[in-house]
């Protein structure tokens, strides 16, 4: 069964720093895509992130690059956000989820962790 | 980017009705647009792949289609377990973008 647990979510002043992980199971991590989308409290969804199978390949929304970055370790059947100079804007539930090659919608997402900036 | 106008933003229904959410895109996805359901608390879930596809698991009550530029989301019998939000969204190029969702609730 697949399974995506995200972790490292909580609270942190603004200007801070955290790092989410996501472990994952039941499929063969190292052959799809992954990403990050995040919901702020009573909002819509917003795709954050996202990286190739083998991690050669990186997108960042927007608002967040030179701030957060992505990673994988394949090894490890663990995804990464690392998230530098937290603002309160980045308040929210951080959902990790996979993206099949060929259609790329999200098949798969996470319980989610959340995320609250706030001094 | 591609800017989702996903409408109503709500609407209000009973069990048995017939309900209808349109998303439009700002420009062409070709087919691309997928259909996501979310109940409170929960994450989201994958409803409709590929603007018609149906994803494994899911009810046949839920369909998918187009006309013109539109995409819409048929829910043929609105069951009680139904009543949650629904968001389309873009899979043809990053970032991917999300309609601002369509809360369906009980009249």
């Amino acid at each position: 069964e697949v399974d995506l647990v995200e972790s490292g979510g909580g609270l942190v002043q603004p200007g801070g720093t955290l790092r989410l992980s996501c472990r994952v199971s039941g499929f063969s991590f190292s052959r799809f895509p992954m990403a990050w989308v995040r919901q702020a409290p009573g909002k819509g969804l917003e795709w954050v992130a996202k990286i190739k199978q083998d991690g050669s390949e990186r997108d960042l929304l927007e608002s967040v690059k030179g701030r957060f970055s992505i990673s994988r370790d394949n090894a490890k059947n663990s995804l990464y956000l690392e998230m530098n100079r937290l603002t309160a804007e980045d308040t929210g539930v951080y959902y990790c989820v996979r993206e099949p090659v060929g259609w790329f919608y999200f098949d798969y997402w996470g319980r989610g962790t959340l995320v609250t900036v706030s001094s | 980017d591609i800017q989702m106008t996903q409408f109503p933003s709500s609407l209000s229904a009973s069990v048995g009705d017939l309900v209808t959410i349109t998303c439009r895109p700002s420009e062409s996805v070709s087919t691309y647009l997928n259909w996501y359901q979310q109940s409170p608390g929960k994450a989201p879930k994958l409803l409709i792949y590929a603007a018609s596809n149906l994803q494994s698991g899911v009810s046949s009550r839920f369909t998918g289609s187009r006309s013109g530029t539109d995409f819409i989301l048929t829910i043929s019998s609105l069951q009680p377990e139904d009543f949650a939000t629904y968001y389309c969204q873009q899979s043809y190029s990053t970032p991917r973008t999300f309609g601002g969702g369509t809360r369906v609730e009980m009249k």
